[in-house]
């Protein structure tokens, strides 16, 4: 069974230029989660899909962030414009149903901020 | 409310056994247990669920008080592969019980 794909793994930008990241989850997972880790720390919640429909976005700065999960299935996180502080790992993850279920993670995409 | 995870980092040689804790000021739902390796995805270990469910690896054990909101991963005959920083994630009774939050994590190294 495939893990969750995301991409790129890699980012550098300069400031106030625009990012996407592109996350593809396990088949069957109806849930999907957006997370920032910054170094040496756990990660945080950014937005929850479930389905097409973001259920929770509250961690979610949406002056410069959006993201949006077509058909919902693949996801895309968007910042315009970055900020040096936006440097970290993005990471997807997916579960099917309920909160007593596993999340399952992606490898990551690290941004870089110059 | 982030939970509080101790130790911070722990060495252990081969074959040593470790307890990584995980507290919590909140009324709690579910603890989650992942580890992760420098620069690759958490990995899911364990969950365990308010009422005594427990889902995870057979070569893990864990923990749940509910009454003290505290959560243990037991890690026994440690390997080299053990290593890497554990993190655990609760979640929160009632609506939020899906939003996960996760501690800082604890850094696990195993020598030879």
């Amino acid at each position: 069974e495939a893990g969750v794909v995301q991409s790129p793994r890699y980012k550098i930008i300069e400031k106030k230029q625009p990012v996407a990241f592109w996350c593809n989850p396990i088949s069957g997972h109806n849930t999907l989660y957006w997370y920032l880790q910054n170094l040496g720390q756990g990660p945080e919640l950014l937005i929850r899909y479930e389905n097409e429909e973001a259920v929770d976005d509250s961690q979610l700065p949406k002056d410069r962030f959006s993201a949006e999960r077509l058909k919902g299935v693949d996801s895309t996180l968007k910042i315009q414009p970055a900020e040096l502080g936006d440097s970290a790992v993005y990471l997807c993850a997916s579960s099917f149903g309920g909160a007593g279920n596993e999340q399952f993670f992606g490898p990551g995409t690290r941004l870089t901020v110059l | 409310q982030q939970p509080v995870q101790s130790p911070q980092a722990v060495i252990l040689r081969e074959g040593e056994d470790a307890v990584i804790n995980c507290s919590s000021s909140k009324a709690l739902y579910s603890v989650h247990w992942y580890r992760q390796k420098h620069g690759e995805a958490p990995v899911f270990l364990m969950i365990l669920l308010k009422g005594g469910e427990q889902k995870g690896h057979e070569k893990i054990s864990a923990s749940f008080n509910e009454k003290k909101q505290q959560s243990s991963l037991y890690l026994t005959a440690s390997q080299l592969s053990y290593s890497g920083t554990y993190f655990c994630g609760t979640g929160g009774a009632g609506g939020s019980n899906y939003k996960l939050t996760f501690g800082k994590g604890t850094l696990l190294t195993v020598n030879p």
